[in-house]
């Protein structure tokens, strides 16, 4: 089965710096590799998502870039803001509706 | 924008309870997952159902947990008896397509199990 690591496991940020999460599979035939965003006692949320044929995508202020011949992908996020706090998943797929989601990485973001 | 529904938010139980959580998926969506996520780990699927029929309940600890979606709509996860190693956020989510997680794939807000 798909293995997933993610590091660092922990990040703490001064506000207006940049964060960077990477994500490590196994499977190479993964082919969608969303980032989820899960705030304290919330729900996991989908942030942002990539695909095999692209390699960068940007949102505002976060972007997801992927090398597929490492077959690692990482979240970037710029001028970090408190509400940015949280924990982070990845969740590579094959193109079936199962998600095997990362370790998680918890990102703080101080004032 | 429309949500996925879950009951009850928080759950406290005494361990060889039982206990059952509710979702509503968001409307039209066939497909429903139940996921556990322990404390400090990701979520992990305990059981997939498309329309009223399960397609995947590998990961389910079939000795003491249940779940079902009698109508294809909403659906109930039972653990019976509960024991301490249960506690965890049980979350559901449902999407409109089957076999795609790139597509409007939606979680609830979980239920927050604590068994004592």
């Amino acid at each position: 089965g798909e293995n997933v690591e993610q590091h660092p496991s922990t990040l703490s940020v001064q506000e207006g710096d940049s964060a960077v999460i990477k994500c490590t599979y196994s499977d190479s035939a993964s082919n969608y590799f969303p980032w989820y965003k899960q705030e304290l006692g919330k729900r996991p949320q989908l942030i942002i998502d990539i695909r095999s044929n692209v390699g960068e995508k940007k949102d505002q202020r976060i972007a997801v870039t992927l090398n597929k011949t490492a077959k690692h992908f990482s979240l970037h996020i710029t001028e970090t803001q408190p509400e940015d706090s949280a924990v982070y998943f990845c969740a590579p797929n094959k193109g079936t509706d199962k998600l095997i989601f990362g370790t998680g990485t918890r990102l703080q973001v101080f004032p | 924008e429309a949500e996925v529904a879950q009951s009850p938010r928080y759950k406290i139980t005494e361990k060889s309870q039982a206990v059952a959580f509710w979702c509503d998926p968001i409307s039209g969506h066939a497909t429903l997952y139940w996921y556990r996520q322990i404390l400090g780990q990701g979520p992990e699927l305990l059981v997939q159902f498309q329309d009223e029929s399960v397609v995947d309940d590998s990961q389910l600890p079939k000795d003491r947990f249940s779940a079902e979606r009698l109508k294809g709509v909403d659906s109930t996860l039972k653990i019976q008896p509960a024991e301490l190693g249960d506690s965890a956020m049980y979350l559901c989510a449902s999407s409109p397509e089957f076999g795609r997680a790139d597509y409007g794939y939606t979680f609830g807000s979980g239920t927050r199990l604590t068994v004592v």
